[in-house]
């Protein structure tokens, strides 16, 4: 069971936005700004697309955007594209051990 | 540009010991930190631990602690993992990962691709 919550799977069509969610506790999402998220493909290592919450490392589209509310962090992403097709993990600092929790992961499928 | 290359990875037989090293460059190494995390075979990821910039700092999963250490040579831009006691559970990929910062505010900005540990008698 992972630390923080994220739905299993997720769809959408080309050119619509989805929001995949990421719930933790005070001792981590909710407490502090420093949740990021995660794009992976298959067999290859994962890349940042958010990070501090709402941040884009510089290259990310801006396609991609961060949020939070109380304990729960979320991804969108607009105008979806095939390209994006790929499994989505979010991180975020905790106060306590372990150091840092991810989510379980969410598979994105564009249809 | 940064590059971080593990290496170290193979089958090793339960109760064994394995020391992974991954080297950095394109970057202050010095100024950053550094993180393991691991992925077991169609599962998601776990993170390993973690050491600040100037080493100063450690911590740990309660998956590893007790059986893992991270060390870090400045001076050769390399990150370590001496894993101990391995069992079957710790089978993974290992990457090695940078840290956007000196440690104290994690997120990682770049990965290395990986190295497979097989924990298998």
């Amino acid at each position: 069971q992972s630390a923080l919550t994220q739905p299993a799977s997720v769809s959408g069509s080309p050119g619509q936005s989805i929001t995949i969610s990421c719930t933790g506790t005070s001792s981590d999402v909710g407490g502090y700004n420093y949740v990021s998220w995660y794009q992976q493909y298959p067999g290859k290592a994962p890349k940042l697309m958010i990070y501090d919450v709402t941040n884009r490392p510089s290259g990310v589209s801006n396609r991609f955007s961060g949020s939070k509310s109380g304990n729960t962090a979320s991804v969108t992403i607009s105008g979806l594209q095939a390209e994006d097709e790929a499994d989505y993990y979010c991180s975020s600092y905790r106060d306590s051990s372990p150091h840092v929790v991810f989510g379980g992961g969410t598979k994105l499928t564009v249809l | 540009q940064v590059q971080l290359v593990e290496s170290g990875g193979g089958v090793v037989q339960p109760g064994r010991s394995l020391t992974l090293s991954c080297a950095g460059s394109g970057f202050t190494f010095s100024s950053y930190g550094m993180h393991w995390v691991r992925q077991a075979p169609g599962k998601g990821l776990e993170w390993v631990a973690v050491i600040w910039y100037d080493g100063s700092n450690k911590y740990y999963a309660d998956s590893v602690k007790g059986r893992f250490t991270i060390s870090r040579d400045n001076s050769k831009n390399t990150l370590y993992l001496q894993m101990y006691s391995l069992r079957a559970e710790d089978t993974a990929v290992y990457y090695c990962a940078k840290d956007g910062t000196e440690g104290a505010r994690p997120h990682f900005d770049s990965w290395g691709q990986g190295t497979l540990v097989t924990v298998s008698s």
